[in-house]
């Protein structure tokens, strides 16, 4: 089983300002089958990038995606309010799929 | 628009049985993978289950192998996952999920599912 590492757990920051969310994998995630996901209370998941980089269908573009083999981030440039949440990476080429921990990006 | 709804959930004995179903409508590709994945209270996302479109493939976590069934019905636009054994550490909001491939692209609201005594 492919184990993902997420951090940092929390992340505090300002409105406007950048964050960098890391996302580790145990293997190597063939094909670079990673995806990130948005997750608020009460609401379900929401895909944000897969394949590693590419961009889900009406994410804006101050979300990113980077990195390969066992190493990714997801990059957010400019946070605006609602974008504080959790943020899930997920490999989806090996079963069985596994999600990381999470890291929260809490308002600073 | 792809819509997902799922239904089935509640309050069930440790031991016990529940099937959770979701019903799909505007999906517009053949090769649509449906899963479930559930996020116990206080807790990240775990994936459960996933099922291929025409049923042929299918893979669980270890967690819940051997104990529960996804299964599909495509003349209905359901997903099934026949939950049995029930642990209390079973606990969780589930959420049926689909996308082109692995990856889910979208998902339902889910439906809470409590093991308890």
């Amino acid at each position: 089983e492919i184990v993902l590492t997420q951090s940092p757990g929390t992340l505090s920051l300002s409105p406007g300002e950048r964050a960098t969310l890391s996302c580790r994998a145990s293997q190597n995630v063939e094909n670079n089958y990673l995806a990130w996901y948005q997750k608020k209370p009460g609401q379900p998941p929401r895909l944000l990038i897969d394949d590693a980089f590419r961009r889900a269908i009406g994410i804006p573009d101050r979300f990113s995606g980077s990195g390969s083999g066992t190493d990714f981030t997801l990059s957010i440039t400019r946070l605006e309010p609602e974008d504080f949440a959790v943020y899930y990476c997920q490999q989806c080429a090996t079963s069985p799929l596994t999600f990381g921990g999470g890291t929260r990006v809490e308002i600073k | 628009e792809v819509q997902l709804v799922e239904s089935g959930g509640g309050l069930v004995q440790p031991g016990g049985s529940l099937r959770l179903s979701c019903v799909h409508s505007g999906l517009s590709s053949s090769s649509y993978w449906m899963s479930w994945v559930r996020q116990a209270p206080g807790k990240g996302l775990e994936w459960v289950a996933i099922i291929k479109q025409d049923g042929s493939d299918i893979h669980y976590a270890a967690s819940v192998k051997g104990r529960f069934t996804i299964s599909r019905d495509n003349a209905k636009n359901s997903v099934y996952l026949q939950m049995s054994s029930l642990r209390v550490e079973d606990t969780a909001v589930y959420f049926c999920a689909g996308g082109d491939g692995w990856t889910s692209s979208d998902w339902g609201q889910g439906t809470l599912v409590t093991v308890s005594s």
